[in-house]
């Protein structure tokens, strides 16, 4: 089946550096890739959808400044947090969407600890 | 907008017991419904899906159906493992991905 990696696994930060997570699809061409944030025992909130070769589209309060996305190819996509702060401590997933297929396939995760 | 209410957890059974886990969603048009699940460290995979109402999915002794009249897809086992423990979402594909808040499952053995 699809498989989407991410990198790294875990990450620990300092306030005020910057932190990139790639998210890749291993086996297929991605034209739309998803970011979620997935707070402690909480649902996914979509962070923002990634069209390779456009802009990001960002969800209503997600500042796209603070979490630059670009997709630059048909299999990777990367999210990079500026100026992580504590608050941005959270676990970072994405998913990619298969051509012509409905469902998703989701990486593992990436855990952010920002210090 | 489109909307995902599943069960609050957390949901905590013996080996064998009989599960359910309640979703209901609100949405405009058809979308498709999903059962993701989340082991503990990992990211999700997909349990079942389906895609019209009626539609049952299925997978691992896992099933769901596709209410349209109840606007449900309710996740149920027959008898339930203790490597069945983790956390469960449900979740709609209309214009977009929602999800439900998810429901943690743990079995004792």
């Amino acid at each position: 089946g699809a498989v989407v990696s991410q990198h790294p696994s875990r990450v620990i930060c300092k306030s005020g550096t910057s932190v990139k997570i790639e998210c890749r699809s291993l086996d297929f061409q991605a034209t739309t890739m998803f970011w979620y944030r997935q707070f402690p025992k909480k649902s996914l909130m979509l962070m923002a959808t990634s069209n390779e070769g456009s802009k990001a589209t960002y969800e209503q309060g997600v500042e796209k400044d603070k979490f630059l996305i670009n997709h630059a190819s048909l299999t990777l996509s990367t999210l990079t947090v500026t100026s992580a702060h504590p608050e941005d401590s959270s676990f970072y997933i994405c998913s990619a969407n298969l051509a012509g297929v409905y469902e998703q396939y989701f990486g593992p995760g990436t855990r952010l600890t920002v210090t | 907008g489109d909307s995902v209410t599943q069960m609050e957890g957390p949901v905590t059974l013996s080996e064998e017991a009989f599960l359910t886990i309640n979703c209901t969603y609100t949405a405009t048009g058809y979308p498709s419904l999903f059962w993701y699940v989340q082991y503990p460290g990992e990211g999700l995979q997909l349990l079942l899906k389906a895609t019209k109402a009626d539609d049952k999915g299925s997978n691992k002794g896992f099933e769901a159906t596709y209410r349209k009249e109840t606007t449900s897809f309710h996740l149920e086992k027959g008898s339930v493992q203790v490597s069945d423990s983790a956390v469960y979402f449900c979740a709609l594909r209309g214009n977009d991905m929602r999800f439900g808040a998810g429901t943690r499952l743990t079995v004792k053995p």
